[in-house]
């Protein structure tokens, strides 16, 4: 069964420094989601991306945040300057295109750890 | 804004029937999904209702009422393995990300 696959599985970072953390989506899938969840606390949306740009994004995917589809099959999260609040397990999602039944379905995620 | 509600903690017993209550509150709506999430990994799709009723899938069912802005996920046969964390997210009408609720501890005992 495909699946979203992601890496690093763990990241540890100084205060500061730049991170980026990989997804590559289920092959046919066209949109692409980044969600984030702190320690015991509910899984946040940050951003979703099709066709090559951004198509929403939500108050916590500020300036420190960006997203690019290098090639065909990577979809990347860059924190440009890490803060010790970004300390979070952060999950890739893709979906298919077309219906309203469009489930979202979850890689393994990267956990991050700023210190 | 949205706002999704769910209780923080259920405990059942092995072999039993559990329902998980969800009620919602959102600008628009597209659809109601559940998400089982295990501890330190990822949310994994159970179910989705977009219209009235009952939708169901082996051991689980979904349920929602849009008028009442309520759905409930009922998990039959308890095995131990459905100890989890269950997530109910809704998608409002204008946008396709979805918003999580803070989602409900399933503790299953034997």
């Amino acid at each position: 069964e495909p699946e979203v696959t992601q890496t690093p599985s763990h990241q540890v970072t100084q205060m500061g420094q730049e991170v980026i953390l990989r997804c590559v989506p289920i092959s046919n899938h066209l949109y692409f989601y980044w969600y984030r969840q702190i320690l015991g606390q509910k899984v946040e949306f940050l951003v979703s991306f099709y066709n090559n740009e951004i198509s929403e994004k939500s108050e916590i995917f500020d300036d420190q945040f960006s997203v690019e589809r290098p090639d065909g099959s990577n979809f990347t999260l860059k924190i440009r300057s890490t803060k010790l609040e970004d300390s979070a397990m952060y999950f890739c999602a893709s979906s298919a295109s077309g219906t309203g039944r469009e489930t979202q379905y979850f890689g393994p995620g990267t956990r991050l750890l700023v210190l | 804004g949205q706002n999704i509600d769910q209780p923080t903690e259920m405990t059942a017993t092995e072999g039993a029937i559990v329902q998980i209550n969800c009620t919602y509150q959102t600008s628009g709506f597209n659809g109601l999904f559940w998400y089982q999430q295990h501890a330190g990994e990822a949310p994994t799709f159970l179910s989705y209702n977009v219209l009235d009723g009952l939708e169901e899938k082996g051991r689980f069912s979904s349920f929602l009422s849009r008028s009442k802005g309520y759905s409930y996920l009922l998990l039959k046969e308890l095995q131990m393995k459905d100890s989890a964390s269950y997530l109910c997210a809704v998608r409002s009408s204008s946008a396709r990300q979805l918003t999580f609720g803070s989602g409900t501890q399933l503790t299953v005992l034997p």
